[in-house]
């Protein structure tokens, strides 16, 4: 079974500085997806990015963008100039390709010090 | 416009009582997701429709009974409720066969069970 990990429950950044947020999966597979959830204080999950295992491209959306290492089975989150909007639980997601579970890790409660 | 939504957001009952959750989409997705996060916010899927038609359905006690009226609707049904089942349940919606394969969340609901 595929197994995300999520290895700092709690991490913190001053603001507009950048942070790291680290996750690792478990799977056999090769095709796959993987996904960075954000979860603030109001309890939507939203997304934040998310990555196919086929490209090998980095996905980037504005300031947050990852370091997906395919081989390492490593898939983590970076956060460029912090905001205080940016504090949450961050969830990594995997999914294989043609199955529609999401499997999540533990999460990452992320604070945001001004 | 809310792209899933969820009703109660709030639902405190008694143990041994029978209540539903409603979920709507209007994103026009064809599978609907019921996941549940633990006091320890760890989250996991509990069922999945597409279609209407059950596709995935994790370990879950047959007291939890989804039912899917139409594409656009997931309900959570649960009878005798036991405490264990105090929790935040989140409905999710994406696109079957999709190139972008997103689950969307909906705000959650927060049962607590006494």
């Amino acid at each position: 079974a595929q197994t995300v990990t999520q290895s700092q429950p709690e991490m913190s950044v001053q603001e507009a500085e950048t942070v790291t947020l680290s996750c690792t999966y478990d799977t056999s597979e090769s095709d796959y997806y993987l996904f960075w959830y954000k979860q603030p204080p109001s309890r939507q999950m939203i997304l934040v990015i998310r990555q196919e295992a086929y490209k090998q491209q980095n996905a980037t959306e504005n300031r947050f963008s990852v370091n997906f290492q395919k081989a390492a089975k490593s898939f983590s989150l970076k956060i460029s100039d912090s905001q205080l909007g940016d504090a949450a639980m961050y969830f990594c997601a995997y999914r294989d390709f043609g199955n529609e579970k999401l499997t999540f890790g533990t999460g990452t409660r992320l604070t945001i010090i001004p | 416009d809310t792209a899933v939504s969820q009703t109660p957001k709030y639902l405190v009952t008694q143990m041994g009582n029978d209540k539903s959750i409603k979920c709507e989409q209007n994103l026009g997705h064809d599978t609907m997701y019921w996941y549940k996060q633990d006091s320890k916010k760890f989250l996991k899927i509990m069922f999945s429709y597409n279609n209407k038609e059950l596709i995935i359905n994790e370990t879950v006690p047959n007291r939890f009974s989804p039912k899917s009226p139409d594409k656009a609707h997931l309900n959570l049904h649960i009878n005798s409720l036991e405490l264990g089942d105090s929790a935040v349940y989140f409905c999710a919606s994406s696109r079957w066969e999709s190139s972008t394969d997103t689950q969307y969340f909906g705000p959650g609901t927060r049962l607590t069970v006494l």
